[in-house]
């Protein structure tokens, strides 16, 4: 089976652009989350979304936006683009599970670089 | 409010020596407690995790970890370190079961 796959790979944008980042979750995981990693950091928990509703949001400002759609997959939306977006954007896909702690496999990432 | 710890940014050992990465972390309920390597320019890979029951974790690779509740601990063990196991790893916890506070991250060299 497929694991998590994420478009494109690798994007270059300049200060003020938007910019759309894609996810596929792993089959039957109907559960996807965003996560940005900063160089030298630990990934910082985005977004979180269940049967294309909005189950969680990190302390993220509003220029950041996503949605689930109804084969599950996902789009993080950026606007007005800033140098500190710049960074590796990490999309993980989950089972739900009634009461139970739900382990999030990720995708290889996409490196966003703003000039 | 949750948060992680790793104690140590960088550690180095030599091929065939024990690895030992640590990890401390704060949370108001029992929590759920991950471990995930990175390789570079790489996604993150699920180590092992901590749920309920056993408190020793056996993961893949050949490493493991022990949650020790009183400790507030939950760190990475490998008895023998290959090469191939220099990577980045990270530590992290969840409560509820859905988004993940990871710590910064420990950084693993294994020279020959």
């Amino acid at each position: 089976d497929a694991g998590v796959t994420q478009s494109p790979t690798h994007l270059i944008k300049t200060r003020g652009q938007h910019v759309t980042l894609r996810c596929s979750p792993i089959s039957g995981h109907k559960s996807v989350s965003w996560y940005q990693q900063v160089l030298g950091q630990g990934p910082q928990f985005i977004f979180q979304y269940y049967e294309k509703e909005e189950r969680g949001r990190g302390n993220f400002p509003d220029r950041f936006s996503a949605r689930q759609f109804p084969n599950y997959s996902s789009e993080l939306n950026v606007n007005a683009l800033l140098l500190g977006d710049s960074a590796l954007y990490l999309c993980a896909s989950s089972l739900v599970l009634a009461g139970g702690p739900e382990t999030q496999y990720f995708g290889p990432g996409t490196r966003l670089l703003v000039l | 409010a949750q948060s992680v710890t790793q104690l140590g940014s960088h550690v180095s050992v030599s091929e065939g020596a024990l690895v030992l990465l640590r990890c401390n972390y704060s949370s108001s309920v029992p929590p759920y407690l991950f471990w995930y390597v990175q390789y570079p320019n790489q996604g993150l890979q699920l180590l092992l995790k901590y749920t309920t029951g056993a408190t020793l974790v056996k993961g893949i690779n050949g490493f493991e970890a022990e949650f020790k509740k009183s400790e507030t601990s939950f760190h990475l063990t490998k008895p023998s370190a290959h090469m191939s196991d220099a990577a980045e790893y990270f530590c992290a916890v969840s409560e509820a079961g859905t988004a993940l506070i990871f710590g910064k991250g420990t950084t693993l060299s294994v020279s020959s």
